[in-house]
């Protein structure tokens, strides 16, 4: 069972670039998430998709754009790459399940983005 | 503004001593706390969590320990192991799963 794939695992960008990073997840759950991690502040939400064909905005959504294609992919798009995007972006999916109920979130191994 | 702290960048324990790890958060609508581990390179894997109407869950060498009054949880490792040595974040979510996760909490044990 691969759980949550993410694609590519490491990406050097120009300022101004555009770039999507690819996440799929075989685990056939609702609920999707892309988080940043950078040192110090932790692992910050960007979008979070609660099923297929919603899409909600995080904490640090500015600069980025997703897609939820179908139940399994979501995928998160930098239309102009600047240099504070640099950092490491995860992936996770979860269960959705009604509020009072808990499922955890399972992660992707991360995207090491640069952007010079 | 974070919504889940911690304060402590990192600790150090030896061996088979207790680790303490300490998470503090605002928004009392959170209705469960989870603790993720983290190695490098890796995405994070979740550990234990705990429900907010709870105040304590074990799970082997791990127990998690929640004061809402506080607004306030932490882990305790018992016996700590070397390799325990990780990041280690804590994480709190409500309404439709959305976590919120701290700024982590790098565990060193030594041999």
């Amino acid at each position: 069972n691969a759980g949550v794939t993410q694609t590519p695992k490491f990406q050097v960008l120009k300022t101004g670039q555009s770039m999507t990073l690819q996440c799929a997840q075989d685990m056939n759950h609702n609920s999707m998430y892309w988080y940043r991690q950078d040192p110090g502040m932790g692992l910050r939400l960007i979008y979070y998709s609660a099923s297929e064909g919603t899409t909600d905005k995080g904490e640090v959504p500015n600069g980025y754009n997703v897609s939820r294609l179908n139940k399994r992919e979501f995928s998160l798009r930098l239309e102009s790459a600047a240099p504070s995007q640099t950092s490491v972006y995860f992936c996770a999916s979860s269960e959705r399940v009604e509020t009072g109920n808990f499922a955890e979130a399972f992660f992707g191994q991360g995207t090491r983005l640069t952007v010079v | 503004d974070q919504q889940v702290k911690q304060n402590s960048p990192s600790l150090s324990v030896q061996e088979g001593r207790i680790s303490i790890l300490n998470c503090d958060y605002t928004n009392s609508m959170f209705d469960y706390f989870l603790w993720y581990k983290k190695y490098p390179a890796e995405g994070p894997t979740f550990l234990i969590s705990i429900s907010s109407i709870k105040d304590k869950n074990e799970d082997g060498r791990f127990t998690v320990f929640l004061n809402k009054s506080a607004k306030h949880l932490s882990l305790h490792i018992v016996p700590s192991q070397p390799g325990d040595s990780a990041v280690y974040f804590c994480a709190a979510s409500y309404g439709f799963n959305k976590f919120y996760f701290g700024s982590g909490t790098k565990l060193n044990v030594k041999p």
